[in-house]
């Protein structure tokens, strides 16, 4: 019964392609993020809705757009990869009282040759 | 505006030596503080927190206490395992700033050796 659960895990594509990664929880969380993580773990927050609405969109460029059909979704679309995009992206939720714990998916290996 | 700074990595100790992981804080408001765990090929879980002043964080024989008056949130192990190699993030969660975010540190990375 995985709590944040993402697809695909793993994804090798061309630049220039367009590709979305799906995301799920089953937690009754109501906020729902897509952090970016590099080849040094640094951590980035990309995205974070909540109850639908997007809260936090940080300096990501236009070609990455987030949408959520509803409380329990957050999927992310990716229009015309570039090679700096390769990053493994995580999913997460969390209840929106600050100070809850964030629950991650097992992220998503994205490669772009 | 929030921050974290840990201690920079790698970090590599032999088996039952003792850890410390530094992390310090700024934060404009009583923010809850955290220590995620990342392992290889896994997402980041939650290891332990603590959501006041004076309160001790602990699971699976990690510590952490966390001490307003130095802003500080240290994470400590008495006798390490193999098998706590992996990615470890400080992190803070702030009430007074946009609900939801989260600030992470840059992350350590830890090896133990048998």
């Amino acid at each position: 019964d995985t709590a944040v659960s993402q697809t695909p895990k793993y994804l090798v594509t061309q630049m220039g392609n367009d590709k979305s990664i799906k995301c799920e929880q089953n937690l009754g969380h109501d906020t729902m993020y897509w952090y970016k993580q590099d080849s040094k773990k640094f951590l980035k927050i990309m995205f974070s809705y909540n109850n639908k609405e997007l809260i936090i969109n940080e300096t990501v460029p236009n070609r990455f757009s987030p949408k959520s059909p509803d409380k329990a979704h957050l999927n992310l679309h990716i229009n015309s990869l570039e090679l700096g995009d390769s990053a493994v992206y995580f999913c997460a939720s969390s209840l929106s009282d600050s100070g809850n714990t964030i629950y991650f998916g097992e992220g998503s290996w994205l490669t772009v040759v | 505006g929030n921050s974290v700074t840990q201690m920079e990595g790698p970090v590599t100790l032999s088996e039952e030596a003792f850890l410390t992981i530094n992390c310090t804080y700024t934060a404009t408001g009583y923010p809850s503080l955290f220590w995620y765990v990342q392992y290889p090929g896994e997402g980041l879980q939650l290891l332990l927190k603590a959501t006041k002043a004076d309160d001790k964080g602990s699971n699976k024989g990690f510590e952490a206490t966390y001490r307003k008056e130095t802003t500080s949130f240290h994470l400590e192990k008495g006798s390490v395992q193999v098998s706590d190699s992996a990615v470890y993030f400080c992190a803070l969660s702030d009430p007074s700033t946009n609900a939801g975010k989260s600030t992470f540190g840059d992350g350590t990375t830890l090896t133990v050796k048998p």
